[in-house]
């Protein structure tokens, strides 16, 4: 099993353009998860999927799209990047929607994107 | 408000010492789990402990382990027998029920452990 994958690992962009980024998981999960992390300020949840067919907004989804494919694949969008979506983007996902004691969300490896 | 709080950013140990990392939280949902993540300078976030709120006594992995106090809203990853691979950044998480599962990250903090 891979786990969680993102594609691609590393991105420059532009002001200005738009990009996908990938994410897909193979452990049957129900819910996905994209996240941003910023030097100090920890993981910072932009949208997430409970389950299939469901997406909902985070702490910081401006200027952010998601799109929940199917049960395996959850995408992000970014329409028009800006210098301060600059930051290291994860995807995770876990079993459950609800809670499940030590039902955890695992984590791609992550995409480094730059917007200049 | 912030929902959990690691005010050491960064910390050193020696080789086979133990070290404590701390963690309080902020919830009023009687129900609520929490976890520690490692980072290592590869990037990849990798799950190491959970606490849930109702569990009686302190969770424990192999090295790791969760000082969970309660009252004091703490939630303390003790890491025993430091090694060099335990070098990362840790991070404190916390899921509530009130808040649809989400998790809540903390900013983190960095161990090195020296030789």
């Amino acid at each position: 099993n891979a786990g969680v994958t993102q594609t691609p690992k590393f991105q420059v962009l532009k002001t200005g353009q738009s990009m996908t980024l990938q994410c897909a998981q193979d452990m049957n999960h129900n819910s996905m998860y994209w996240y941003r992390q910023d030097p100090g300020m920890g993981l910072r949840l932009i949208y997430y999927s409970a389950s299939e067919g469901t997406t909902d907004k985070g702490e910081v989804p401006n200027g952010y799209n998601v799109s929940r494919l199917n049960k395996r694949e959850f995408s992000l969008r970014l329409e028009s990047a800006a210098p301060s979506q600059t930051s290291v983007y994860f995807c995770a996902s876990k079993l459950l929607a609800g809670e499940s004691g030590t039902d955890t969300q695992y984590f791609g490896p992550g995409t480094r994107l730059t917007v200049l | 408000a912030q929902k959990i709080t690691q005010t050491q950013p960064g910390m050193f140990v020696q080789e086979k010492e133990a070290v404590t990392l701390d963690c309080t939280y902020d919830t009023s949902d009687p129900s609520y789990g929490l976890f520690w993540y490692k980072q290592p300078s590869s990037g990849e976030m990798i799950f190491l402990i959970y606490q849930g709120s109702y569990d009686q006594q302190n969770a424990t992995e192999g090295r790791y382990s969760l000082n969970f106090q309660k009252a004091r809203k703490s939630a303390n990853l003790v890491i025993s027998a430091s090694q060099l691979g335990d070098s990362a950044m840790y991070f404190c998480a916390m899921r509530e029920s009130t808040n649809d599962y989400k998790l809540s990250f903390g900013a983190g903090t960095t161990v090195t452990v020296r030789a």
